[in-house]
């Protein structure tokens, strides 16, 4: 069964960066069937995916974040990280690594397998 | 971006009721949709993918209908442990995008 683990501080001020790793247990992202994502929840903007990578290094974003998103993976290290900058209050969420499905079959853009989550606030 | 509409957006219902949550989409997605059901202080996991496919260990109470811009997901004997919230998933279209969920919650 594979997890996924986020890490990452909880707390991040205003105008500044924040940055989070996924770890993958029991497993490998070098997987050229899936890629590996973000997605955030916050109760005034639902579930919205953020970006995703393969192990290529090939990245995705989403246009409403893409200026202030960047994505990098280390396979060696099984870890994919998130980093947004120029954050504000609206960045607050739950933030989730998410195992993409497998491209071969259409499942590109589906979930299969979630990271636990991981709350950050930002405030000063 | 294709919209997902669910609804309702709460239900309440009791144990052994067959329920159904709606999922619409602002453009035809054709059936690449998901479900997910997420517990309080949990991930989504997964349901069901390709709007009728059930993940591996799901409960056949649990199906899903639906082609091009509206999809249901139906549990035709409510269990305890599915009271949660649902969100439905687009993935035909970048960039994917979620429904707002329904809570269905005990009576």
């Amino acid at each position: 069964q594979m997890q996924l683990e986020e890490s990452g501080p909880g707390l991040v001020k205003p105008s500044e960066t924040l940055s989070l790793i996924c770890t993958v247990v029991a497993t490998s992202v070098s997987s050229t069937r899936n890629h590996w994502g973000w997605i955030r929840q916050s109760p005034g903007k639902g579930l919205e995916w953020i970006g995703n990578i393969d192990n290529s290094g090939r990245v995705e974003y989403n246009p409403s974040l893409e200026s202030r998103v960047t994505v990098s993976v280390e396979m060696s290290m099984r870890q994919w990280s998130l980093r947004l900058t120029s954050v504000t209050a609206a960045d607050t969420a739950v933030y989730y690594c998410a195992r993409q499905g497998d491209v071969a079959y259409g499942y590109k853009y589906y979930f299969d397998y979630w990271g636990q989550g991981i709350r950050v606030t930002v405030s000063s | 971006d294709i919209q997902m509409t669910q609804s309702p957006s709460s239900l309440s219902a009791s144990v052994g009721d067959r329920v159904t949550v709606t999922c619409r989409a602002s453009q035809g997605i054709r059936i690449d949709l998901g479900w997910y059901q997420q517990k309080p202080g949990k991930a989504p996991e997964r349901l069901i993918y390709a709007t009728s496919k059930l993940q591996s260990g799901v409960p056949t109470r649990f199906s899903g209908s639906g082609s091009g811009t509206e999809f249901t997901l139906t549990i035709s004997s409510l269990q305890p442990e599915d009271f949660a919230t649902y969100f439905c998933q687009q993935y035909n279209t970048f960039p994917p995008t979620f429904g707002q969920g329904t809570k269905l919650e005990i009576k």
